[in-house]
């Protein structure tokens, strides 16, 4: 059935180091979203696209973070460089643009040491 | 502003007994109302949804919710919940004039035996 991918699924680094993570949004699905989970802060909203133009960026630290869509079948998130404060499960999650609803991807786990 | 507020950070219900996870909203007009839910490990998935029309909605998994104007409240019911149903509960408001999902900071579920 279609889901959301994204990869990898944990990546551990070091602080200063560059981070990229992606995702496969469903087939057909015109928005995605970036998010980002802490216990602090809970489920923040990075970026988002529609048909892969940024729509709104504002919830990200543009210093060092960045977010594209190469084309309709895969969007990055971009992290140079890396500070601990960023470990957190980073979220993808894709939609038809109807009515808001959403379908996340399994999350990728980041750990900046 | 939109927003959401969950007032219960935790709650720990008995298996088998009834469970209602309340939801408040702020919002100017009649939103796109949702409740996820997030799994340990996993991303989250949709239990529900509120366009318009019946207030009472059925989701999966069993939980229904009921979209109560006058309250400006969407909570989250089951009759009878099960060990499986531990989980992280997100009530969310979308904005009905773009894109963009507002969650609340989630209610976490304990089921005891």
């Amino acid at each position: 059935d279609a889901r959301v991918t994204q990869t990898p699924r944990d990546k551990v680094t070091e602080m200063g180091q560059e981070v990229t993570m992606r995702c496969q949004p469903i087939l057909g699905h015109n928005t995605v979203f970036w998010y980002r989970q802490t216990m602090m802060q809970g489920l923040e909203l990075l970026a988002y696209f529609r048909n892969r133009a940024p729509l709104d960026d504002s919830g990200m630290p543009k210093d060092r973070f960045s977010a594209e869509m190469p084309d309709a079948t895969l969007a990055t998130l971009k992290i140079q460089p890396s500070e601990p404060r960023d470990s957190a499960v980073y979220f993808c999650a894709s939609g038809a643009g109807l009515a808001n609803e959403q379908f996340f991807g399994p999350g990728t786990r980041l750990t900046v040491l | 502003a939109q927003s959401v507020t969950q007032p219960d950070i935790h709650i720990t219900v008995s298996e088998g007994a009834s469970l209602e996870l309340r939801c408040n909203y702020s919002y100017g007009a009649t939103p796109y109302l949702f409740w996820y839910v997030q799994s340990p490990g996993q991303g989250l998935q949709l239990l529900l949804k509120y366009f318009s029309g019946d207030t009472l909605v059925q989701g999966i998994k069993g939980f229904e919710a009921e979209f109560k104007r006058s309250q400006s409240s969407f909570n989250l019911r089951k009759p009878s919940v099960h060990w499986s149903d531990a989980a992280e509960y997100f009530c969310a408001v979308g904005d009905t004039g773009g894109f963009k999902t507002i969650f609340g900071a989630g209610t976490r579920l304990f089921v005891k035996a």
